[in-house]
């Protein structure tokens, strides 16, 4: 079985500053994903950023970047120059790779972007 | 325009009434979820189906009736509600086969059981 831990209700910060959300995770799979969603008010789940756990590389995109210590089973989301869209509930989801990609969610995190 | 369409957006419905959640998507996937959204709890997992075959379900209440006829389409009926079933549905689609790249998810359906 497969737990997410997003341990931050909420977080604030304000506009073009840096903000980080953390993520711990539990698995059993050799192989598995990571990802970041952003669900804003539209309620819409968004894909943010993905991390295959076999590289070792942190995945980025543009203003979004990871942190993943697979030793310590973290993976935690960088948002670099915040802007207002950012606000919205993240949540963290691992993902094995067996099939069809089941995903097991965190609770979220609500990110709060003040001007 | 998200790729997966969920209708409807809103519903309330009596405990005594039935009603059907309907899902659809266009991108060619093999794969379509159902996740229950409630406020402070992470998503739960519902219901799989992977080649139109249903995969996983996970100890859901028979109230709630999964339906896929092909693969571009998904139901969840239901029927005899209870208030604690008031939450945001949201159906998801992904290419089978382990590729990891996620889920495309609708937009959700928010439901009020009154």
């Amino acid at each position: 079985a497969q737990t997410v831990t997003q341990s931050q209700p909420e977080m604030s910060v304000q506009e073009a500053e840096t903000v980080t959300l953390s993520c711990t995770y539990d698995t059993s799979e050799n192989n598995y994903y990571l990802f970041w969603y952003k669900q804003p008010p539209s309620r819409q789940m968004i894909l943010v950023i993905r991390q295959e756990a076999y590289k070792q590389q942190n995945a980025t995109e543009n203003r979004f970047s990871v942190n993943f210590q697979k030793a310590a089973k973290s993976f935690s989301l960088k948002i670099s120059d915040s802007q207002l869209g950012d606000t919205a509930m993240y949540f963290c989801a691992s993902g094995r790779d067996l099939g069809y990609s089941t995903l097991t969610f965190g609770k979220g995190t609500m990110l709060l972007v003040s001007p | 325009e998200t790729g997966v369409t969920q209708t409807p957006r809103h519903l309330v419905m009596g405990m005594t009434n039935k009603k059907s959640l309907k899902c659809e998507q266009h991108l060619g996937h093999n794969a379509m979820y159902w996740y229950k959204q409630s406020a402070k709890k992470p998503l739960e997992l519902m219901f799989v189906y992977s080649l139109e075959e249903r995969v996983e379900n996970n100890s859901v209440p028979s109230r709630f009736s999964p339906e896929c006829p092909n693969s571009s389409h998904l139901f969840l009926h239901l029927h005899t509600l209870q208030p604690e079933d008031s939450a945001l549905y949201l159906c998801a689609s992904s290419q089978d086969r382990g590729t990891g790249y996620g889920y495309t998810f609708g937009s959700g359906t928010r439901l009020t059981v009154v």
